[in-house]
This record gives C-alpha cells, sequence and structure tokens, in this order.
C-alpha cells in the first residue's frame, strides 16, 4: 500500500537549515512526490515536485532557499537561510493506482 | 495565471445537501486531473475525489456514494455535490490541478471554502 510518513514536527532557528524528510512506501521507492508548504490560516502552496533521482521543479516565484534531494525511498526538502515566514506545516503529497491521490501526515516546522 | 476559486460552503444541518464549485482560470479544466482535498480543523489533509481529464471520476471511500465530482467544460468549473452530510465532513474544501500528461503531482490550488456540518 502506497503510504507516505513524515516526522510530525520539526525545529530550526532562524537563518539556519533545515531538512524534512518524506518517506515512500516499500515497493514504490521511485515515486515523484510534491511538496506543498501550508501556513498557519492559510491554504496549501505548492513548492516543487521531486523526482526520484533528485531532480526538481520549483512553482511560480519559490525562492532558492527552498530545494530538493532523494535518496532511495526518502524525498527532502531543504529550507536554507530560514526566515520567520518559512514557519508552516509542510506536506508531501504523490499518485498511485487505486489510492489515487496521497498525502503525508505532514510536519510542522518551527523556527526558533 | 492560474486561478482556482471555491464557493459553497458553509452551515448545513447532518443529513442536509450542499454544493461547491471551483471557478478555473487560466486553463482548461477538461485538459487536467482535477481534485477535491479536504482538511477538517487542526487535521492534515485529505483526498476526497478527483475527475481526469478523460470524464474518469474517481471518490474516496469515506465520501463514496454521497459525493459526486463533476465538471462544467463550457463553464470551466468543477463542482463537488455533497449529500447525506456526517458531522465528520466538517472541513475546509480545496480544489486542486494535477496537469496530467505523467505528471502526477498537485502544481496549484484554490483558497478553499469552509463546510460545517452541525446541528
Amino acid at each position: 500500500q502506497l503510504v507516505l510518513t513524515q516526522s510530525p514536527s520539526a525545529s530550526a532557528s532562524l537563518g539556519a537549515s533545515v531538512k524534512l524528510t518524506c518517506t515512500l512506501s516499500s515497493g514504490h521507492i521511485y515515486y515523484a512526490i510534491a511538496w506543498h508548504q501550508q501556513q498557519a490560516g492559510k491554504g496549501p502552496r505548492y513548492l516543487m515536485k521531486l523526482n526520484s533521482d533528485g531532480s526538481h521543479s520549483k512553482g511560480d516565484g519559490i525562492p532558492d532557499r527552498f530545494s530538493g534531494s532523494s535518496s532511495g525511498a526518502e524525498r527532502y526538502l531543504t529550507i536554507s537561510s530560514l526566515q520567520s515566514e518559512d514557519e508552516a506545516d509542510y506536506y508531501c503529497q504523490t499518485w498511485g493506482t487505486g489510492v489515487q491521490w496521497v498525502f503525508g501526515g505532514g510536519t510542522k516546522l518551527t523556527v526558533l | 495565471e492560474v486561478q482556482l476559486v471555491e464557493t459553497g460552503g458553509g452551515l448545513i444541518q447532518p443529513g442536509g445537501f450542499l454544493r461547491l464549485s471551483c471557478a478555473a482560470s487560466g486553463f482548461t479544466v477538461s485538459s487536467n486531473y482535477m481534485s477535491w482535498v479536504r482538511q477538517a480543523p487542526g487535521k492534515g489533509l485529505e483526498w476526497v475525489a478527483a475527475i481526469y481529464s478523460d470524464g474518469n471520476a474517481v471518490h474516496a471511500d469515506s465520501v463514496k456514494g454521497r459525493f459526486t465530482i463533476s465538471r462544467d467544460n463550457l463553464k470551466n468549473t468543477m463542482h463537488l455535490q455533497m449529500s447525506n452530510l456526517r458531522v465528520e465532513d466538517t472541513a475546509v474544501y480545496y480544489c486542486a490541478r494535477t496537469p496530467g500528461g505523467g505528471t502526477t503531482t498537485i502544481d496549484h490550488w484554490g483558497q478553499g471554502t469552509l463546510v460545517t456540518v452541525s446541528s
């Protein structure tokens, strides 16, 4: 069964970098995913599509501080030079036959 | 510019009906995969329904038989007909676009519309 697993929370200091992880279930390690950001009280915002080889394409207006990488079943979102507005929930998402659109449980990022 | 605007949310009693709409601009709804995704208060994102470019419609098990997704190609709009609503359907409902053509990830979201099911 296609499942995306995310840690519930993460934290990092203002100006530092943070790496968030989304893990694909066994048998689905070559799937592409998308990362979405949701700031408090707002709708989700598409950040990027991330392929299994680490190549990624970002949405319009997404700063260079946001980047993606992959290793096996892991898909990463790295945010560098953290700013206060980066404090948000981050969701990964993919698609599979039968299950259709699948979301990870989300990671709540706190900027200290 | 791609834009998605949801309307139709509101307060409805359990067992009631509601129809949500998603008006699209900047692209053609019928050439993309369109989805409804909901978020209950304090919870994560949950996929609800989708309609593919070939017109095939699919629904999550939690809403199958109660919700129906459709689209109006002339108005470039997508709809979600919700019936027999339950308290647990309370959520913000977002429409979302997946470009299709080999791409399976959402690349645009609407701002959401709140549905509250309560007596």
